[in-house]
């Protein structure tokens, strides 16, 4: 079975604030994939960066990076000079190699004041 | 543009009541879900389909049935709505989950069964 844990329910930062999101899992998969999705106030499910088990490179794209470590099965997520907008609800979720479950975390809701 | 529609956005039925929400994709897309959104609970996939007439349950299908006849097209049917089901509806379709592909997300259908 695969699980995902984001523990952090909300978050509340002021702008301009590094922010760092994370995201435990659980698979007995080898491959997998994992991924973050962003839900802005206006609903929409939008995906930002999807992450391969055998590949551990961090990411950086602009104000955002993301760290994976396989040795504590996370796939944190960090807005550097977070920003109004930054502010949303973030999943991080998991999917297995030949197969079609996909398992969501509960979401870590964002806020981000002027 | 490529998308993913859902149709109702919005619906308010009554327990027993049957009810079919339409979802549809013009991307090519072989793999299709649905998912719910409740609050605090993030997203739970209801049931996926990795190709055509090809559908499996994810973690919570009591209650609803689909069918994949055509690629495009994964509706969700909710036989005897109960209001245990109301809930924030997402489709989603992937050119290939199994494969790390990213999914894409419909508006979203909010459901509220009396």
């Amino acid at each position: 079975a695969q699980k995902v844990t984001q523990a952090q329910t909300e978050i509340s930062v002021v702008e301009k604030e590094d922010v760092t999101l994370d995201c435990v899992y659980e698979t007995r998969d080898t491959t997998y994939y994992l991924f973050w999705y962003k839900q802005p106030p206006s609903g929409e499910l939008v995906f930002l960066i999807r992450r391969n088990s055998f590949d551990e490179q961090n990411e950086i794209s602009g104000r955002y990076s993301w760290n994976f470590q396989k040795s504590t099965s996370s796939f944190n997520f960090t807005i550097t000079a977070s920003q109004v907008v930054d502010s949303a609800v973030y999943f991080c979720a998991l999917s297995e190699a030949h197969a079609g479950k996909s398992t969501f975390g509960d979401g870590t809701t964002l806020t981000v004041k002027p | 543009e490529a998308q993913v529609t859902q149709n109702p956005r919005y619906l308010i039925t009554v327990t027993g009541k049957k009810l079919t929400v339409t979802c549809s994709q013009n991307m090519n897309h072989e793999y299709m879900s649905w998912y719910r959104q409740d609050p605090g609970l993030g997203l739970r996939q209801i049931y996926y389909s990795m190709n055509v007439e090809v559908t499996d349950k994810g973690d919570v299908p009591e209650g609803y049935k689909v069918s994949r006849k055509e690629k495009r097209n994964f509706p969700l049917i909710l036989e005897s709505p109960s209001p245990n089901q109301t809930s924030l509806y997402f489709c989603a379709s992937s050119f290939e989950l199994a494969g790390g592909r990213p999914q894409f997300f419909g508006p979203g259908t909010r459901l509220t069964v009396l």
